[in-house]
């Protein structure tokens, strides 16, 4: 079975500061990995998959397959990112809506 | 498009009550996913349904609760009889070509 792994419930930074958001996976196969976000009082929504190899609002991450990773990273904070952040992982031959949530960051950007 | 509609947003049962949560999928949208977040922990996948069929129940528990997606109207998450632990909060999410999901509010359900 697959897991994904968020170690850090909470992380502070600065507005300007560069920011990581970890993620860890372990699957057998070959994943598909997505970061959702979820801004206060809306609903989750798609940020960005790993196979568009997009930058979306700044943000970027890269799939790691030696290090199971998908960190997602900002090099310059801004306060607007403050959000709860989801990592994903879709598992081969299955659907696009089951997916396997990590337990989920709550990014704060300090002024 | 208003998105992924869930009502109620928050329900309260006692124990052994029935609860009924509906979700109304975008329109042109033919899959709904149901997820529950426990406290502290992340959204767990629990059934996949298309109209009027169950595509995939391998995350829903296998006693109290069901699932349905009529032809017409939204689609229900029942769990009779709730205990306790039933209690968290209940995501849909529709999508119209099962490529890309999208995310209703969540129903918070408080058992007390």
């Amino acid at each position: 079975a697959q897991r994904v792994t968020q170690p850090e419930k909470l992380l502070s930074v600065f507005k300007g500061a560069p920011v990581e958001l970890k993620c860890n996976y372990s699957y057998s196969g070959s994943p598909e990995l997505f970061w959702y976000v979820q801004y206060s009082r809306q609903r989750l929504q798609l940020l960005l998959r790993h196979i568009s190899r997009e930058s979306i609002k700044g943000f970027t991450a890269d799939l790691n397959k030696g290090e199971t990773s998908f960190h997602l990273k900002k090099p310059f904070a801004q306060e607007e990112d403050s959000a709860m952040y989801y990592c994903a992982l879709k598992a081969g031959g299955t659907s696009y809506g089951k997916l396997t949530f990590g337990q989920g960051t709550i990014l704060t950007v300090h002024p | 498009n208003a998105g992924v509609m869930q009502n109620p947003r928050h329900l309260v049962r006692r124990r052994g009550q029935e609860a009924r949560l509906r979700c109304s999928p975008m329109k042109g949208h033919s899959h709904v996913y149901w997820y529950r977040q426990l406290p502290e922990e992340g959204l767990k996948f629990m059934v996949y349904l298309q109209k009027e069929n169950i595509i995939d129940e391998s995350g829903m528990p296998k006693e109290r609760f069901s699932a349905e997606f009529p032809k017409e109207g939204p689609s229900i998450l029942r769990i009779q009889q709730v205990v306790r632990g039933d209690s968290a909060a209940y995501f849909c999410a529709s999508s119209p070509d099962d490529v890309e999901a999208f995310f209703g509010q969540g129903t918070r359900l408080t058992v007390v």
